[in-house]
């Protein structure tokens, strides 16, 4: 069954460096999510992407962050200059267009 | 910004018995609902879903009830089963956008 892939499984970092996260969406998807979760609270939306342009973004999604997808298979998201609450699980989501989202494994992002 | 709500942080029940997992929300837009399950250090996996068209959808031990008058749905699991211990998250969505979680109930299943 095709899966959503997400890497590294595991980054940390020191404050003020730059990060980005990869995710290779299920094939025949065209619409992209980055979620993130903060340990012991619930998953936020960060951003959608479809078209190569974002769909929509969330108030967390500043000037700091980015999304792109440059080869037409991985969708990275970049963190400009990470903070100390950057430190989360960051989870890729990917759907053909309907509701339901397919989530890949996540990259736990630990920010020193 | 609580438009989704698990009240329930946690829940216990014995293996064989039923399961409900209730969710609460408050955007009357939202038009689509689903149920993920999260075990630790991994992504949420899509369990069940219900258009609000609906009052009910059943997918083998799992059925989710909608109820839109009161703005909740719940999730039956029939007969529960220690894998089904996990964190399980209602989300929403409006047109098939970003979704908005719940904060996550979890879930024990005992022998």
């Amino acid at each position: 069954e095709p899966e959503v892939t997400q890497t590294p499984s595991h980054q940390v970092t020191q404050m003020g460096q730059e990060v980005i996260l990869r995710c290779v969406p299920i094939s025949n998807h065209l619409y992209f999510y980055w979620y993130r979760q903060i340990l012991g609270q619930k998953v936020e939306f960060l951003v959608s992407f479809y078209n190569n342009e974002i769909s929509e973004k969330s108030e967390i999604f500043d000037d700091q962050f980015s999304v792109e997808r440059p080869d037409g298979s991985n969708f990275t998201l970049k963190i400009r200059s990470t903070k100390l609450e950057d430190s989360a699980m960051y989870f890729c989501a990917t759907t053909t267009g309907e509701e339901t989202q397919y989530f890949g494994p996540g990259t736990r992002l630990l920010v020193l | 910004d609580q438009q989704v709500k698990q009240n329930s942080p946690s829940l216990s029940v014995q293996e064989g018995r039923i399961s409900i997992l209730n969710c609460d929300y408050t955007n009357s837009m939202f038009d689509y609902f689903l149920w993920y399950k999260k075990y630790p250090a991994e992504g949420p996996t899509f369990l069940i879903s219900i258009s609000s068209i609906k009052d009910k959808n059943e997918d083998g031990r799992f059925t989710v009830f909608l109820n839109k008058s009161a703005k909740h749905l719940s999730l039956h699991i029939v007969p529960s089963q220690p894998g089904d211990s996990a964190v399980y998250f209602c989300a929403a969505t409006r047109g098939g956008n970003k979704l908005t979680f719940g904060t996550g109930t979890q879930l024990k299943v005992e022998l």
